[in-house]
């Protein structure tokens, strides 16, 4: 059963435009959305969040955007830069439940010169 | 504080022998997670502790394993008899109990533990 899903397993993006990553989840009782980012041989950093009863959340070049209705979510980079090269992972946190973080499969952003 | 610390970084063993994995989290946390991460997965939840206690095991956890945080400080994960399906990276996790201001729970992972079982 797979809580949160990530269908894209790769997407490349050209410098300086922008990199969408999309997220769909199956569980309602998910309180909060994050991003994970990870480099080859290092684990995974934090990178947004966003809360289940918001739909927007912005910090410097990457914004969060949450529907709710179709339950999904998407991460945007904007403007891409070749450090953004990374894997991405989506995940939820049921905190008014267990406060589990249960993450998607990933998504590998390549940034082309 | 360094962070989220674990070792060993890279452990090759053989079909059936024993590996334990040590993880010391972020100091003033209290609340540890071990995750597994197989290619092309994200990373799967295996179980968690508030300060000592454990507090939930998945499923993905047979009798092989076991975690531990004696003193809820640092914890080991312990896998017996090892099997070539557990080969994978062993991630280890922390969070703090002040949420901040996002709330969210917010993991601060170590750069993981890989083993191959041979």
């Amino acid at each position: 059963d797979q809580q949160v899903k990530q269908n894209s397993p790769s997407l490349s993006v050209q410098e300086g435009r922008i990199s969408i990553l999309n997220c769909d989840y199956t569980n309602s009782m998910f309180d909060y959305f994050l991003w994970y980012k990870k480099y080859p041989a290092e684990g995974p950093t934090f990178l947004i969040s966003i809360s289940s009863i918001k739909d927007k959340n912005e910090d410097g070049r990457f914004t969060v955007f949450l529907n709710k209705s179709a339950k999904h979510l998407s991460l945007h980079i904007v403007p891409s830069q070749p450090g953004d090269s990374a894997v991405y992972f989506c995940a939820g946190n049921r905190r008014s439940r267990d406060d589990k973080i249960i993450f998607g499969k990933g998504t590998r952003l390549h940034i082309l010169p | 504080d360094t962070g989220v610390s674990q070792n060993p970084r890279h452990k090759i063993t053989k079909r059936g022998q024993n590996v334990t994995f040590r993880c010391d989290p972020i100091s003033e946390h209290n609340r540890l997670y071990w995750y597994r991460q197989t290619l092309g997965q994200g990373p799967e939840f295996l179980t968690y502790f508030q300060n000592e206690a454990q507090l939930e095991k998945s499923r993905l956890l047979s009798d092989r394993f076991s975690a531990e945080r004696p003193k809820g400080s640092f914890s080991t994960l312990e896998i017996q008899r090892t099997e070539q399906g557990d080969s994978a990276m062993y991630l280890c996790a922390s969070s703090s109990p002040d949420r901040g201001p996002s709330g969210a729970n917010v993991l601060t992972f170590g750069a993981g533990s890989r083993l191959t079982v041979l």
